[in-house]
């Protein structure tokens, strides 16, 4: 089945404590992202991959860091988490870029505190 | 960057009638532009999309318009039924930095609910 998996599903931790979500997809593609979503911001990107090795700043990536090392795993990387990192995360790819449907994790729910 | 605006930010509609979201973005260079639907404690889903080349679009129950002119783009839901309350994001997608892959920017979505 083709999908998107992310881990853990639920996280709870503190200040300062370096975390690690990880992001996985089957689908062999190029593209993807890692989004966080707060109530009235919409979702909002955090960095995005092109490809293997190729990862660029989205809109808001103060706080957090992401390696490409396979085309399949997307982790983000929070090394000293603070309490307004406290979000939704949702990771998501698509074959080739935002020009295409977006396939969506089911989201980990982070708390920070 | 793109700036994508989304309104309104509710909307509550009776059942059986229609429901639009209108979206503006910023960015001329924008080509394509997606509705995604997400359900209450679930992972947002692709419902409709359309690209710059096209006007209008239409699946079953839901619509999407494009004026390139104006650079907004609406949502349509005809005969609004339960399985219908959900948050709708509008997107567009921008080339980034000259490459023909765009990133995608999210308006803040809009929580349509549903009334008997």
């Amino acid at each position: 089945e083709a999908q998107v998996t992310q881990n853990p599903r639920y996280l709870i931790t503190v200040t300062g404590k370096k975390l690690t979500v990880t992001c996985s997809q089957n689908m062999n593609h190029e593209y993807m992202s890692w989004y966080r979503q707060d109530p009235g911001l919409g979702l909002r990107q955090i960095y995005y991959s092109m490809n293997v090795e190729v990862t660029d700043k989205g809109d808001v990536p103060e706080g957090y860091k992401v390696s490409r090392k396979e085309k399949r795993n997307f982790p983000l990387i929070l090394e000293s988490p603070s309490p307004n990192q406290t979000s939704l995360y949702f990771c998501a790819s698509s074959q080739r870029g935002g020009g295409e449907t977006q396939y969506f994790g089911p989201g980990t729910r982070l708390l920070v505190l | 960057g793109e700036n994508v605006e989304q309104h309104p930010s509710t909307l509550s509609v009776q059942e059986g009638d229609s429901a639009v979201i209108k979206c503006t973005y910023s960015d001329s260079a924008s080509n394509y532009f997606p509705w995604y639907k997400q359900e209450l404690g679930k992972r947002p889903q692709l419902i409709i999309d359309i690209r710059s080349n096209v006007g209008e679009k239409k699946d079953q129950r839901i619509a999407v318009t494009l004026n390139k002119t104006a650079k907004h783009f609406s949502l349509h839901i005809t005969e609004t039924q339960p399985e219908d309350s959900a948050v709708y994001f509008c997107a567009a997608s921008s080339p980034d930095r000259g490459s023909t892959l765009g990133r995608l920017y999210f308006g803040r979505g809009t929580q349509l609910t549903l009334w008997p």
